[in-house]
């Protein structure tokens, strides 16, 4: 596709259950990266991935969380046993990576808004 | 640990008046971008600035970086309300990683 593309627009689930976020970056971005935004907030570093490998995953907020990309291209964020502070939109961003000659900069998905009652 | 901090956070001002908005960040890093994101929708990029005295202009923003200060503004000339949106800087954190941390974000909002 032209752009990011990431499913589901939007998800209301029950605290405990699992969810899944997809992210379909732009074809050819090796680097994808996950952020999180709650209502009014700035953006949170959550994971990115260089090819199939996630070289930091310092931003993941607990062992609830995990991601997962293959092929180079499709990722899954998966939030297990959901919580009421999971809340929020989560956003994918891919981009060409900088050593390739590129400047780095971001292309943002339109984010799944993830509410847990 | 890289701490991006940007401000002021929220910033009301009149149409045709300048500001300039700031962004500051705590460990070395030579590459910085902004972002502008509209209510209720996602962040598109607006400038890249990829060295010490890089200079961006596009319409009525600027963007300058000066990186031994650790220091980013964007300058907005006679404002429009076409410009009411959020505005994130993000940093590089360094050392290879390509991680970028983003700041606190300031609501621009322009009073017609």
């Amino acid at each position: 596709g032209a752009g990011v593309s990431q499913s589901p627009s939007n998800k209301v689930t029950e605290k405990g259950k699992d969810v899944e976020l997809r992210c379909d970056p732009i074809s050819g971005h090796t680097a994808l990266y996950w952020y999180r935004q709650s209502l009014g907030q700035g953006l949170e570093f959550l994971i990115y991935f260089q090819g199939n490998s996630a070289p930091d995953k310092s931003g993941l907020p607990s062992d609830r969380f995990s991601a997962e990309r293959t092929g180079g291209s499709v990722s899954t964020l998966t939030i297990q046993r959901t919580q009421q502070e999971d809340s929020a939109v989560y956003l994918c961003a891919s981009s060409l990576a900088f050593n390739s000659g590129r400047s780095g900069e971001l292309f943002f998905g339109e984010g799944s808004r993830l509410t847990v009652l | 640990e890289l701490k991006v901090e940007q401000n002021p956070l929220f910033l009301s001002m009149q149409e045709g008046k300048n500001y300039t908005i700031y962004c500051n960040y705590s460990t070395t890093s030579d590459r910085l971008y902004w972002y502008r994101q509209d209510p209720g929708k996602s962040l598109e990029s607006l400038f890249v600035l990829l060295s010490n005295g890089a200079v961006k202009q596009e319409g009525r923003l600027m963007a300058s970086l000066d990186t031994k200060a650790r220091l980013s503004t964007l300058h907005i000339t006679a404002a429009v309300h076409d410009l009411s949106a959020t505005y994130f800087c993000a940093v590089d954190a360094g050392s290879g990683t390509y991680k970028y941390i983003f700041g606190t974000g300031t609501r621009l909002k322009v009073l017609a």
